[in-house]
């Protein structure tokens, strides 16, 4: 069964840093495209970050709004995916679900979510 | 950036109607890369629907969808009680960033 779990979700205050986790299981992570999405309770999704092969190598790409505040990564000797969070604003509150590729090249859809790691920014 | 636009933004209907979601896109997009989710209260997204019209798997034949150019359709042939969710519908590619519609919520009369 493949499997998405996220963690390092918490409350942080304005400015500050948080790290999120994800542990992936049940198919070969190695190489394998991955996104950060997030969602405000109640609200729409928006893409945060992913990998996606790009000419013969694994990408990162980010959302614009980010503004180069979040920097993803990957450490594939322990299937795991993260998303460094910095200068987090109150507009960041959301729920961060980790997603995988479903033909692992990066191009989308998203066939396999977590279930999310929640961030609340607040004073 | 290319813009999703879903309607309506609620879709209230009875069991075993015929229920019919649009989203509409600012410019004509690759419809290999157009898809739904199903969000259900409290739960991830479900991918539903890839390339415009494949089922994901272990989605019922229901679910279909169809489009071109800037307008897709999802349609749920005869709707059922479980199918009470939040639909997304999704643009990714090759050129980030991943695009998504606002959502329709649908219910059940």
């Amino acid at each position: 069964e493949v499997r998405l779990v996220e963690s390092g979700g918490g409350l942080v205050q304005p400015g500050g840093s948080l790290r999120l986790s994800c542990a992936a299981s049940g198919f070969t992570f190695e190489g394998y495209a991955m996104n950060w999405v997030r969602q405000v309770p109640g609200k729409g999704l928006e893409w945060v970050s992913g990998f996606a092969w790009v000419s013969g190598s694994l990408r990162t790409g980010y959302a614009g709004s980010l503004k180069g505040r979040f920097t993803i990564s990957r450490d594939d000797a322990t299937n795991s995916l993260y998303l460094q969070m910095t200068s987090l604003r109150i507009e960041d509150t959301a729920l961060y679900f980790c997603v995988k590729d479903l033909s692992g090249k990066g191009l989308g859809p998203f066939n396999i979510w977590g279930q999310g790691a929640m961030v609340s920014v607040s004073s | 950036e290319i813009v999703l636009t879903q309607s309506p933004g609620t879709l209230s209907l009875p069991p075993g109607e015929r229920a019919t979601l649009s989203c509409r896109a600012s410019r004509n997009i690759n419809s290999d890369y157009l898809a739904w989710y199903q969000q259900k209260a409290g739960q991830a997204p479900r991918l539903v629907i890839y390339a415009t019209s494949s089922r994901a798997a272990g989605i019922p034949d229901r679910f279909s969808g169809s489009g071109s150019g800037t307008d897709f359709t999802l349609t749920i042939s005869r709707l059922e009680p479980e199918d009470i969710a939040v639909y997304f519908c999704h643009l990714s590619g090759d050129s980030p960033p991943h695009t998504f519609g606002q959502g329709t919520n649908l219910e059940i009369k």
